[in-house]
């Protein structure tokens, strides 16, 4: 069965620290891979996609950028964080043909 | 371009029916989706419709869609108080490689 993984769960760095979060998928081949952030309350923001290894597209200039090393592996990063990074942060999946996207869990990012 | 649109938020007694409206903009969706987020957790696939269907029944989950005035809706019937959570619609577009997603409906279920 099809099952996305995203890690960690929460996280709290200060204003200048590094980032990472990593997705994968199991249980499909070349996926879609997509990374969202939500702020609280409020509507998804599309961040970045990918539709296959290497190919990164990014929706809005920001501090953030993203990699797919492996086809079932999408990693969020930062080199510094600021105060307005925080946010949920989710990863989802796409398969063609109906059955839309499937997302991960999320990482609630809170940057202090 | 793409556009989808929500009410923000919708507040119904337990034991009454939901009905969380959407409008969409994209004539050429195949699929429309309703996702259900609960607190602190990630988007949940409730429902979807194919665009050549009028309706879809899925237990106290049904949806309407109204192709020619693009407008889709959620209706659940007995809402419970574990139906609170946030409603987003989406419609797929670019062949189904990207999903617009609306802004979400936050609904609160009274006891």
């Amino acid at each position: 069965s099809q099952t996305i993984h995203q890690w960690p769960a929460t996280l709290v760095q200060p204003v200048g620290s590094p980032l990472s979060l990593e997705c994968t998928v199991e249980g499909t081949s070349n996926p879609n891979l997509y990374w969202y952030r939500q702020a609280a309350g409020r509507g998804l923001q599309l961040l970045f996609y990918s539709v296959g290894i290497g190919q990164i597209s990014s929706e809005v200039p920001q501090n953030l950028s993203a990699s797919r090393p492996q086809d079932r592996q999408f990693i969020l990063s930062s080199k510094k964080l600021l105060l307005s990074d925080s946010g949920f942060y989710l990863c989802a999946y796409g398969t063609v043909g109906g059955g839309g996207y499937t997302f991960g869990s999320g990482t609630r990012l809170t940057v202090v | 371009g793409e556009d989808v649109e929500q009410s923000l938020f919708l507040s119904v007694r337990e034991g009454d029916s939901s009905v969380i409206n959407c409008t969409y903009t994209d004539s050429s969706s195949t699929y429309l989706y309703w996702y259900k987020q609960e607190p602190g957790a990630g988007l949940q696939l409730l429902t979807y419709i194919f665009s050549n269907m009028d309706m879809k029944q899925d237990q106290r989950l049904t949806v309407l869609l109204n192709k020619k005035d693009k407008h889709l809706s959620l209706r659940i019937a007995d809402t419970q108080t574990g139906d609170s959570a946030i409603y987003f619609c989406a419609e797929d577009a670019n062949a189904g490689n990207m999903l617009t997603f609306g802004g979400g409906t936050r609904l609160m279920v009274k006891p």
